[in-house]
């Protein structure tokens, strides 16, 4: 139980391409889900927290116009790079948590994001 | 915020030794304290997770300890095969249930070797 599936699992695109990541809870609902970036031999800096039907908490430093975030249903939360350079070149991975209390956090398999 | 430090950054040991990773947190807030286990380009798995009523918690090879008063706890692998060889984060949370935001460790690279 508790898959997170995430896509696409690489993109490789053109600088001022917007590229947009899903991220879907398949066996479970999930009020909150959670966006990472990971550079390469680094740990995960948590870029955002996407609750269902309201707006996503970023933290500091995280450009909302550049990543937005929706989250419109318990299953599924999209992250869209807009307006993409090579500076957003990163491995992007989310995360999923599931209902009720004592819940952990699940991750997707991440989406490596080359921009050339 | 909530800082936590992890060590060692990089850690070797021979097949079947132990092997212990360290990692302190600034907020005596945080209760909940998951491990991670990544390996090359794939997603963090929860390896084992520990809340802050307990001291210690056990899974096979596997055990994490924590000292609240201190703020540190650690990640413990007994008889380590290669297939151990990966990163691991800590991480902790003000959530018993991780539904708060996690702040990640360094990383720690493990490599088991034959």
């Amino acid at each position: 139980g508790a898959v997170v599936s995430q896509h696409p699992s690489r993109v490789i695109c053109k600088s001022g391409t917007s590229v947009k990541i899903e991220c879907r809870s398949l066996d479970f609902q999930a009020t909150t889900m959670f966006w990472y970036r990971q550079f390469p031999k680094q740990s995960l800096m948590l870029m955002a927290t996407s609750n269902e039907g309201s707006k996503a908490t970023y933290e500091q430093g995280v450009e909302k116009d550049k990543f937005l975030i929706n989250h419109a249903s318990l299953t599924l939360s999209t992250l869209t790079v807009t307006s993409a350079h090579p500076e957003d070149s990163s491995f992007y991975i989310c995360s999923a948590r599931a209902q009720g209390g004592n819940q952990p956090q699940h991750f997707g398999d991440g989406t490596r994001l080359s921009i050339l | 915020g909530e800082n936590v430090e992890q060590h060692p950054s990089t850690l070797s040991v021979q097949e079947g030794d132990s092997a212990v990773i360290k990692c302190t947190y600034s907020d005596s807030a945080s209760n909940y304290f998951p491990w991670y286990k990544q390996e090359l380009g794939k997603r963090p798995q929860l390896i084992i997770d520990i809340r802050s009523n307990v001291g210690e918690k056990k899974d096979q090879r596997i055990a994490v300890t924590l000292n609240k008063t201190a703020k540190h706890f650690s990640l413990h692998i007994t008889e380590t095969q290669p297939e151990d060889s990966a990163v691991y984060f800590c991480a902790a949370s003000r959530s018993a249930g991780g539904g708060n935001k996690l702040t990640f460790g360094t990383g720690t690279q493990l490599k088991v070797e034959l």
